[in-house]
């Protein structure tokens, strides 16, 4: 069974920081998902990554497969960044699913 | 609007009253999925379905039922709730059979077992 940790638990930082939170993983996985949950409650899907490197808007999510690791950043951070984010890998074969870290939450200050 | 909808959105219920969360997406996903969301244990999978009539176990089945009568519905039943059931429960769906693409998340439903 995959062993998913995400670093830092909470974060909190000044409007405009650049912000980078980790996730490893203990197996290898074919994917790896990074989720955003907003305070309200809904999740939102951020990013899937095989390999690489995924950019969107301010956002930059990266995986090293040799390393079972994967960093999500947020360039010049706002006060709508606020969340919890969650990455999830997904192993492929046997058994489907989702193994999810207990995410990482997020605080921008202005 | 391509959307996974969850039904009720807030439950408070007694132990042993059978209850169903419903689920429904219209985007034409083959899979779906039902999580339980719990302070300090984050998102864990409960039954997944790759596919009309297929479904399976996740990693905390015990105490649920599911089906997969229609592609677009996959209702989460509780035959006989108990407290320890009490969390939020977020149904999802994407494109092909399996976890591996992007996850549409509906809205969550938040169940209180007393």
């Amino acid at each position: 069974k995959n062993e998913v940790e995400q670093s830092p638990q909470n974060l909190t930082a000044q409007e405009g920081e650049f912000i980078t939170i980790n996730c490893s993983y203990s197996v290898g996985i074919s994917a790896l998902h990074w989720l955003q949950q907003h305070p309200g409650g809904g999740i939102v899907s951020l990013f899937m990554l095989s390999s690489g490197k995924k950019k969107h808007g301010r956002l930059i999510a990266t995986i090293n497969i040799q390393e079972k690791h994967s960093s999500l950043h947020i360039t010049a951070s706002h006060p709508r960044d606020s969340a919890v984010y969650i990455c999830a890998a997904y192993s492929g074969g046997g058994a489907d699913g989702l193994t999810f870290g207990k995410g990482t939450h997020l605080i921008i200050q202005p | 609007e391509a959307q996974v909808t969850q039904n009720p959105r807030y439950l408070i219920t007694v132990t042993g009253k059978k209850l169903t969360v419903t689920c429904s997406q219209n985007m034409n996903h083959e899979y779906m999925s039902w999580y339980r969301q719990d302070p300090g244990l984050g998102l864990r999978q409960i039954y997944y379905s790759m596919n009309v009539e297929v479904t399976d176990k996740g990693d905390v089945p015990e105490g649920y039922k599911v089906s997969r009568k229609e592609k677009r519905n996959f209702p989460l039943i509780l035959e006989s709730p108990s407290p320890n059931q009490t969390s939020l429960y977020f149904c999802a769906s994407s494109f092909s059979g399996s976890s591996y693409n992007e996850q549409f998340f509906g809205p969550g439903t938040r169940l209180t077992v007393l």
